[in-house]
C-alpha cells in the first residue's frame, strides 16, 4: 500500500531533550516536506525537499533540522526542543511533477513540557 | 503573510443539502489549487484539485469552482453526507512547487 509512515504518533519530551520524528514513503517520490498544524494558523511548512541531499526552509524553519540521505527517508530534528514546537507535525511527498498532489501521514503529536 | 485564506472556520449543514467552502489567495503565480480533507487523529487526505486552466473540476459529488480574476475558489458537496464531517483545508502551488494552506473550514453535516 502506498503511504507515508511518520513515528512516533505521539511523543511527550522535556525542554532541551533532542528528539528525532522519522517520515519515510514507499512511492519512489522526489519531493518530501514536513509541516505543523497549530489551531488558527492552518498547515505551516518547516523544510521541504526536492531531491536526495537537497533541503530548504519553509516558512517556520527555526528550530528543526531536517536531512535527505536516501529518497524514502525525511527525518525532522529538533535539537533542543521548546514549548513552542509543541504541535501536530505532518510529514508529506509528491512525485514533485508540475500539478501533482501532496500525500500525508497520520501526523506526530509532540508535547514539549 | 497568509497566501491562502479560509474565512469560515466552521459550517454546518443538513444532510442532502450542498455544502459550500470558500478560499481566497493573494498570489497570481499560483496554477494549481487543491482541497484535502481531515479527519481528527489523521493526516490530511487529497480530495479535488483544479488547473489554473480550467474553472471547474468535478469528481462525484465534489466540485471544485476557480474564479482567477477574483482569486477565488470553492468547493462543493452535493449531496451533504455525514461523513462528510471534517475539516477541509485548501492549497494552492506555483511554478515554486511549494504548497500554501489555509487554515481549514469544519464542516459539520447533520443527519
Amino acid at each position: 500500500e502506498a503511504q507515508v509512515t511518520q513515528n512516533p504518533r505521539y511523543l511527550i519530551t522535556v525542554t532541551g531533550k533532542k528528539l528525532t520524528v522519522t517520515c519515510s514513503q514507499n512511492m519512489n517520490h522526489e519531493y518530501m516536506s514536513w509541516y505543523r498544524q497549530d489551531p488558527g494558523l492552518g498547515l505551516r511548512q518547516i523544510y521541504y525537499s526536492m531531491n536526495v541531499e537537497v533541503t530548504d526552509k519553509g516558512d517556520v524553519p527555526e528550530g528543526y533540522k531536517v536531512s535527505r540521505k536516501e529518497k524514502r527517508n525525511f527525518p525532522l530534528i529538533l535539537e533542543s526542543p521548546s514549548p513552542n514546537q509543541t504541535s501536530l507535525y505532518f510529514c508529506a511527498s509528491s512525485s514533485g511533477f508540475y500539478n501533482s498532489p501532496l500525500h500525508f501521514g497520520n501526523g506526530t503529536r509532540l508535547t514539549v513540557t | 503573510d497568509q497566501q491562502v485564506k479560509q474565512n469560515s472556520p466552521s459550517l454546518s449543514v443538513q444532510e442532502g443539502r450542498i455544502s459550500i467552502l470558500n478560499c481566497d489567495y493573494t498570489n497570481s503565480m499560483f496554477d494549481y489549487f487543491l482541497w484535502y480533507k481531515k479527519y481528527p487523529a489523521e493526516g490530511p487526505t487529497f480530495l479535488i484539485s483544479i488547473s489554473s486552466i480550467k474553472d471547474k473540476n468535478e469528481d462525484g459529488r465534489f466540485t471544485v469552482f476557480l474564479n482567477k480574476s477574483a482569486k477565488h475558489l470553492s468547493l462543493h458537496i452535493v449531496p451533504s453526507q455525514p461523513g462528510d464531517s471534517a475539516v477541509y483545508f485548501c492549497a494552492a502551488s506555483g511554478t515554486d512547487n511549494q504548497f500554501y494552506f489555509g487554515t481549514g473550514t469544519s464542516l459539520t453535516v447533520i443527519p
